[in-house]
Order: C-alpha cells, then structure tokens, then sequence
C-alpha cells in the first residue's frame, strides 16, 4: 500500500531533550516536506527536500534540522526541543516537487506526530 | 508574503444543508488545491484547479476556481455526516520561486 508513514505518532518530552521524528514514503518520491500544524494558522512548511541530498528550509525553519541520505526517509531532528514547538507535525510526499513549473502533483502526508514538549 | 484567507473559520450545520468556503488572496494563483482532513489523519487531496473560471465536480462538492485565478470556493450540496472534517485550500504561486501556501482551514461540523 502506497503511504507515508510517521513515528512517533505522540510524543511527550521535556525542554532540550533531542528527539527525531521519522518519516518514510514507499512510493518513490522526489519530494518531500515537513509541516506544522497549529490552531488558526493553518500548514506551515518547516523544511522540504526536492530529492537526495537537497534540502532547503520552508517558513518556519528555526530550531529544525532535516537530512535527506536516502530517497525514502526524511527525519526531522529538534536538537534542544522547546515548549513552543508543541504542535502537530506532518510529513508530505509528492512524486514531483510543487515547486518546478507546471507541475500541479499531489502531496500525499502521513497520519501526523502530535509532539508535546513540557 | 503571501497569505490564503480561508472563510468561515468553523461551520457546524444540520444534515442535509448546503454549504459554500471560501478561499481569498491577493495574489494570482498558478494552480490551487483542496484537500479534506479528517481527525487523526493526514490530509488528502480533493482536487486540484488550473484555469481562470474553472468549475470541477466531485459528486456533491463543486469547486470553483476564480476567473482571476485569486480565489476558489467549494460548494457541498446536501452536507453529510460524513463529509465533517478540516476543509484546506492550497494555493501554488507561480514566479521565480514557486510556493505552496496552505490556508488557515475551515472546520466543517455535520450533525446528522
């Protein structure tokens, strides 16, 4: 079955504590990105990936990292958590990258990582 | 930077009732999406329009794409239960860096 999948799917930790959250799609996808989502401001893009090794920040990129060493994962890495990233993470897929021109493709996203930092 | 206004914010309806959201900017759109996300999940693409006064049916819900390629609205004929969930707009603007920009959200409520 085609799908993005994320884990943890809850997570509750403390200020500072690293953690990762992982993603993987099966569908062998060019694209890839990390979203936020908060009560009444909608998906914020964190960082995306246009394929292996490429990697660019999106709005909201502080305090994130991402890595792209395979074409199928993406993690999102919070080095020093702090309770301001409290929220619901999403990751996204698409065969191609909004981005190029013309291209209209879907974002498929995962089931989402509700993070709690305390 | 650009923002997608998307209106109402909530909506909780009966049964049966016709309902229209609304999708705003002031920017010109190359493209714009709908996706529906339901609790728990991600989520999942509606459809996708392209052309200025594009008009594009998805059984009970219509999707309008407005003439000035600014706005688009979904139209839901006779709402269900079934169709309660967090209605997102996604607009791709085109120039030298293209960008998806979600909107805010709609939260739509069907009481059976």
């Amino acid at each position: 079955e085609a799908q993005v999948t994320q884990n943890p799917r809850y997570l509750i930790t403390v200020t500072g504590k690293k953690l990762t959250v992982t993603c993987s799609q099966n569908m062998n996808h060019e694209y890839m990105s990390w979203y936020r989502q908060d009560p009444g401001l909608g998906l914020r893009q964190i960082y995306y990936s246009m394929n292996v090794e490429v990697t660019d920040k999106g709005d909201v990129p502080e305090g994130y990292k991402v890595s792209r060493k395979e074409k199928r994962n993406f993690p999102l890495i919070l080095e020093s958590p702090s309770p301001n990233q409290t929220s619901l993470y999403f990751c996204a897929s698409s065969l191609k990258s909004p981005l190029r021109t013309g291209n209209t493709g879907e974002l498929f996203f995962g089931e989402g990582s509700r993070l709690t930092v305390l | 930077t650009q923002l997608l206004e998307q209106s109402p914010q909530f909506l909780s309806i009966q049964e049966g009732e016709n309902l229209t959201v609304y999708c705003n900017s002031s920017s010109v759109f190359s493209s714009l999406q709908w996706y529906r996300q339901e609790p728990g999940e991600g989520p999942v693409l509606l459809v996708t329009v392209v052309t200025g006064g594009e008009v594009k049916k998805l059984k009970r819900l219509t999707f309008q794409f407005g003439d000035a390629r600014k706005d688009s609205s979904l139209h839901i004929t006779a709402a269900q239960p079934g169709d309660t969930g967090l209605y997102l707009c996604a607009g791709l603007y085109g120039g030298a860096t293209n960008k998806l920009i979600f909107g805010t959200g709609t939260l739509l409520a069907v009481q059976p």
